[in-house]
């Protein structure tokens, strides 16, 4: 099956830096979206995103399907960014979740 | 709020025993996802309907089954309980049909603890 590889794993980041989060695939999607997990447990959509790119505020996506990856970009972090966030593929009606990364953004 | 309500919060009960989770999905989804997030597993797709009929299934086990009514509110029926069952179960809600088509919408999710 398909296979999908997030990186890094975990990222600690001082509030006010700029991190790139990285999902990797290894076969061609029907789609492709964003999550964040809360650390209070709340899933949160971020963006569904199967090519192309899009923002929403201080947070951006690029999908570039044909080199198979795709990006999240997070600006001047703040704490409340702080979470797990997965990529999660879609492909012949199944689902598939990476791994996450863990974002800790310290105060 | 993501408008979509999952009950009960918490569940806590013995090995063999039989669960139902319920989900309502947000005002005018028709389309309701279950998932399963445990330690071992991390997230886990498990089963999609729309509109009362079922669209895929994921890593669903067979002691597991799920519906959704003519209200378009879901549940999911876990029996036969083991430890290993123990997880956050999450339903989301989307507009389409096509399973994983649109942007899903999560409820805050049933945590199931087997003792």
């Amino acid at each position: 099956g398909i296979q999908v590889e997030q990186s890094p794993p975990d990222l600690i980041l001082q509030e006010g830096a700029n991190s790139t989060l990285r999902c990797n695939f290894s076969d061609s999607v029907n789609n492709l979206q964003w999550f964040h997990q809360n650390p209070w447990g709340q899933l949160i959509n971020l963006f569904y995103i199967p090519s192309g790119t899009k923002q929403n505020g201080r947070l951006s996506a690029t999908t570039v399907a044909t080199e198979r990856y795709s990006l999240l970009y997070i600006s001047s972090s703040q704490t409340t960014d702080s979470g797990v966030y997965f990529c999660v593929l879609n492909r012949d009606d199944k689902i598939i979740f990476g791994k996450g990364t863990r974002l800790h953004i310290l105060p | 709020d993501s408008g979509v309500t999952q009950t009960p919060k918490h569940l806590i009960t013995a090995t063999g025993q039989r669960v139902t989770l319920r989900c309502s999905p947000r005002s005018g989804d028709l389309s309701v996802y279950w998932y399963q997030q445990s330690l071992d597993q991390g997230l886990q797709f498990l089963i999609h309907y729309y509109n009362g009929e079922e669209r895929a299934k994921g890593n669903i086990l067979e002691r597991f089954s799920a519906q959704q009514f003519p209200d378009l509110h879901s549940e999911l029926n876990l029996s036969s309980l083991e430890l290993g069952d123990s997880a956050l179960y999450f339903c989301a809600s989307s507009v389409g049909r096509e399973t994983g088509n649109q942007p899903q919408h999560f409820g805050d999710g049933t945590r199931l603890s087997i003792l």
